[in-house]
């Protein structure tokens, strides 16, 4: 049983770098959500797949994020001009019903 | 908006339970989740119980539910070394709110030899 996987697991980029993450979820699990997490903080919601139609967006998530799930399996979470303030753990969860089940996240330093 | 608290840090000796406190605001939660992180990693599912319930047993994790003062435990029972890790509380909010999850701070979890 393969669980939901992330890749990269750590990236260090310069400041207005664009970067990529990418997500494969648990392979029967419909619902896909991507989640940040900053130092000492819970993760917070960014973004929420069912299948390949994205439902809600957070706030958090600016003009600078794009996210996508273009077969409804995998995910991509896109980081335009990266921001000092973009370092955080980006966390990928699946579910099929409503038990959510994370990744391992991949840890973004942008210096 | 909703809201959950918890407490920073609790420290036990080996052998002893800890008890891990959480309370939220939002009282139309249907799920209310524990999750543990260990140091770089991702969360782990521990356990959650329905709204509905007002305990949950585990092996180990016995999960409390007070709806009334919006209030939920989780004890560990005979603590050990591996169990030190952060504690996170979460609410999940309804289809209406696409079943996101609402996360406390975490509580840090010290396990003393």
């Amino acid at each position: 049983d393969t669980g939901v996987s992330q890749n990269p697991r750590h990236k260090i980029t310069k400041r207005g770098q664009n970067v990529t993450f990418r997500c494969d979820p648990i392979s029967e699990h419909n619902r896909l959500y991507w989640y940040r997490q900053t130092l000492g903080q819970g993760p917070e919601f960014l973004t929420y797949f069912q299948n390949e139609a994205q439902l809600e967006k957070s706030r958090l998530l600016s003009d600078r994020f794009s996210a996508e799930r273009p077969k409804g399996s995998f995910s991509t979470l896109e980081i335009q001009r990266t921001e000092q303030g973009d370092s955080a753990m980006y966390l990928c969860a699946s579910s099929q019903e409503q038990t959510q089940y994370f990744g391992p996240g991949t840890r973004l330093l942008v210096l | 908006g909703e809201d959950v608290e918890q407490s920073l840090f609790l420290s036990v000796r080996e052998g002893d339970s800890s008890v891990i406190n959480c309370t939220y605001t939002d009282s139309s939660s249907t799920y209310l989740y524990w999750y543990k992180q260990e140091p770089g990693a991702g969360l782990q599912l521990l356990t959650y119980i329905f709204s509905n319930m007002d305990m949950k047993q585990d092996q180990r994790l016995t999960v409390l539910l007070n709806k009334k003062d919006k209030h939920l435990s989780l004890r560990i029972a005979d603590t050990q070394t591996g169990d030190s890790a952060i504690y996170f509380c979460a609410l999940q909010l309804g289809l209406d709110s696409s079943y996101k999850l609402i996360f406390g701070s975490g509580t840090r979890l010290l396990v003393r030899p």
